[in-house]
């Protein structure tokens, strides 16, 4: 099956960019997703089709998608900001049939 | 306004089973695919199950699969989880979601959420 890889944590001071980052086979050939997931919360779309924003998501929230890997960035990251971020793509080890939607593990996001 | 409800969750003993419920407003239910996303206490995201929005076609985590089915009736705007054979490790918070376009493209409607536990 498909797996999807991110670091347990990451830091960032306020005001800094904060990248957290997606890594999975191929994964710059399909379209990936990130969500937010506060504690207690439902989770929140941020990114979809890699770089796409959904309104109502703050300009300050980017994604990239390449090769390997797929990256949230987070630009001029604030306190309101701390949270589970979880990435999302699809199952491609089956060709022929859907394979189904994988989420990778989740980062956990600080704001020092 | 777009809104999801969930509803069903229950406390059941090992082996039994469990319907869960989302009730779906504010948008044209038929248009969207839907998912089911579990997260299990102290642990990640999990997506358990999809269809598609007009076809039916169904999708299954092989965690799942054999056990639990997913279905929908667009005339009612409502969508189910039919769980059998329940495990401990279904225990989670489980989460109607819309699917943005087609299964596996974002999903950007979510709802509060209901709290299965399995347990003897």
């Amino acid at each position: 099956s498909y797996e999807l890889t991110q670091p347990p944590s990451v830091s960032v001071s306020p005001g800094q960019t904060a990248r957290i980052t997606c890594s999975g086979d191929e994964l710059g050939d399909q379209y990936v997703s990130w969500y937010q997931k506060r504690p207690g919360q439902s989770p929140t779309l941020v990114i979809y089709q890699n770089n796409e924003r959904p309104s109502g998501v703050p300009e300050r929230f980017s994604g990239s998608n390449s090769g390997n890997t797929a990256t949230l960035i987070i630009s001029g990251t604030q306190a309101v900001d701390e949270a589970d971020y979880y990435c999302q793509a699809w199952d491609s080890s089956t060709v022929v049939v859907f394979g189904g939607v994988v989420f990778g593990g989740g980062t956990k996001l600080t704001v020092l | 306004e777009v809104q999801v409800l969930e509803s069903g969750g229950a406390l059941v003993q090992p082996g039994g089973s469990l319907r869960l419920s989302c009730s779906v407003s504010g948008f044209t239910f038929s248009f969207y695919a839907m998912s089911w996303v579990r997260q299990a206490p102290g642990k990640g995201l999990e997506w358990v199950s999809a269809i598609s929005g007009s076809t039916g076609d169904t999708y299954y985590a092989d965690s799942v699969k054999g056990r639990f089915t997913i279905s929908r009736d667009n005339s009612e705007n409502t969508l189910w989880l039919q769980m059998n054979s329940l495990r401990v490790e279904d225990t989670a918070i489980y989460y109607c979601a819309r699917e943005k376009a087609a299964v596996g493209y974002g999903m950007d409607v979510w709802g509060q959420g209901t709290t299965v536990t399995v347990s003897s």
